[in-house]
């Protein structure tokens, strides 16, 4: 099946630092990615529709100035965390759709990355 | 706007079949019915999908009743490793982002 990776696994940061998350499908190319994040014990709530050439689409009470998104290719997108705070603290979860030729609709999800910030 | 209604936990028993119910009754024609699971710090993965018959592939099974407001997704032989949360989305297809609820935590036992 369709793979999408995400890099870093787990990250930790001091309060007031950026932190990127990538977020790659492996084997395709993926015109729209999802963001979601997880906190302990929650279910995912979507945070963003990144779209390949153009702006994300955030949900609401998301804030588009503090989680950079940014596709700039068909296989890459980014989720950039800025001046994050403790409450940043969660697991972040980027999915794409399948490739078209086998396209049932389902998404693929990546791996997931931890970020801690003290 | 919970589009689904699942039972928050379920306990099955090693080599046994679990079936684990959603109530979709507002579900709209053109909906699909997706299954995703959980397993404790990883990305959800896919299972199933059906729109009105049900379905079958090598992880489970989907029964979708014939009103299509509730279904089930059988795992027909749960083993340690099935233990996750389950979570039972309907959207329109291949067009629409994915929304999940609470789910079903599902914990086979030995």
């Amino acid at each position: 099946g369709a793979v999408v990776s995400q890099h870093p696994s787990r990250v930790i940061c001091k309060s007031g630092t950026s932190v990127k998350i990538e977020c790659r499908s492996l084997d395709f190319q993926a015109t729209t990615m999802f963001w979601y994040r997880q906190f302990p014990k929650q279910s995912l709530m979507l945070m963003a529709t990144s779209n390949e050439g153009s702006k994300a689409t955030y949900e609401q009470g998301v804030e588009k100035d503090k989680f950079l998104i940014n596709h700039a290719s068909l296989t890459l997108s980014t989720l950039t965390v800025t001046s994050a705070h403790p409450e940043d603290s969660s697991f972040y979860i980027c999915s794409a759709r399948g490739p078209s030729g086998g396209n049932t609709g389902e998404l693929f999800f990546g791996e997931g990355s931890r970020l801690t910030v003290l | 706007d919970a589009k689904t209604t699942q039972p928050p936990s379920m306990d099955c028993a090693e080599g046994r079949a679990a079936n684990l119910p959603c109530n979709h009754s507002t579900i709209s024609g053109n909906e699909y019915v997706y299954w995703y699971r959980q397993i404790h710090s990883q990305g959800p993965q896919y299972i199933i999908h059906g729109l009105k018959n049900n379905e079958t592939n090598e992880m489970a099974s989907l029964i979708i009743t014939e009103d299509r407001k509730s279904s089930t997704l059988i795992l027909p032989h749960a083993t340690l490793r099935d233990t996750a949360v389950y979570y039972c989305i309907v959207r329109v297809g291949t067009l629409d982002d994915m929304r999940f609820g609470a789910g079903t935590r599902l914990t086979v036992k030995p």
